[in-house]
């Protein structure tokens, strides 16, 4: 069975710095898609970013990027000029067809 | 997002009682899920379905039942509610199977069990 693991359940940045948040899966499969997602207070998850897996370039969306390295079967994730409003849980995910595997989560503060 | 909303948003109930939460979705979208969200596992995947009166079960499945007669309508019955089923409930809608879509998740009932 395909597993996720975020080894940090606790991570916090300054405002306006860099942070990455790690995440490794386990899977036999080569084609499939990796997630993260963000869960403010609201409890709302919100998609951030998405990375197939044939596809070598990483995923970038504005000030998110992921490192992804698909021998090592890890997927990070790179939070550029950090904000206060970045401050959430972050999960991430793998999905092949309709098993969606999430992680344990880390939860990101952002000092002022 | 407004496309998928969960009712209720809280509920208390009590041990041996059955419980229902209700999925809506205005997508016409034919894949549902629902999932449980507790600290340190992440959100473990309870039911899904591919389609009107077509369900499978998920990882946690023990306890819990599944419906859906109409494709906008996802319900998620507790049997004889449990401790143990204290939890955030997503509810998530996707338009394919493949990851190229994603999920679209509802706001979450948090259910507690006294």
């Amino acid at each position: 069975a395909q597993t996720v693991t975020q080894s940090q359940p606790e991570m916090s940045v300054q405002e306006a710095e860099t942070v990455t948040l790690s995440c490794t899966y386990d899977t036999s499969e080569s084609d499939y898609y990796l997630f993260w997602y963000k869960q403010p207070p609201s409890r709302q998850m919100i998609l951030v970013i998405r990375q197939e897996a044939y596809k070598q370039q990483n995923a970038t969306e504005n000030r998110f990027s992921v490192n992804f390295q698909k021998a090592a079967k890890s997927f990070s994730l790179k939070i550029s000029d950090s904000q206060l409003g970045d401050a959430a849980m972050y999960f991430c995910a793998y999905r092949l067809n309709n098993d969606m595997r999430f992680g344990a989560g880390t939860r990101l503060t952002v000092k002022p | 997002d407004a496309g998928i909303t969960q009712s209720p948003r809280h509920k208390v109930t009590e041990t041996g009682t059955p419980v229902t939460l209700r999925c809506h979705q205005t997508e016409n979208h034919r894949y549902m899920y629902w999932y449980r969200q507790d600290p340190g596992h992440g959100l473990r995947l309870i039911h899904y379905s591919y389609g009107v009166k077509d369900t499978d079960k998920g990882e946690v499945s023990d306890g819990y039942s599944v419906s859906r007669s109409k494709t906008e309508d996802f319900l998620l019955t507790l049997e004889s509610a449990t401790s143990s089923q204290t939890s955030v409930y997503f509810c998530a809608i996707s338009e394919g199977l493949t990851g190229y879509y994603g999920y679209t998740f509802g706001s979450g009932t948090r259910l507690t069990v006294v």
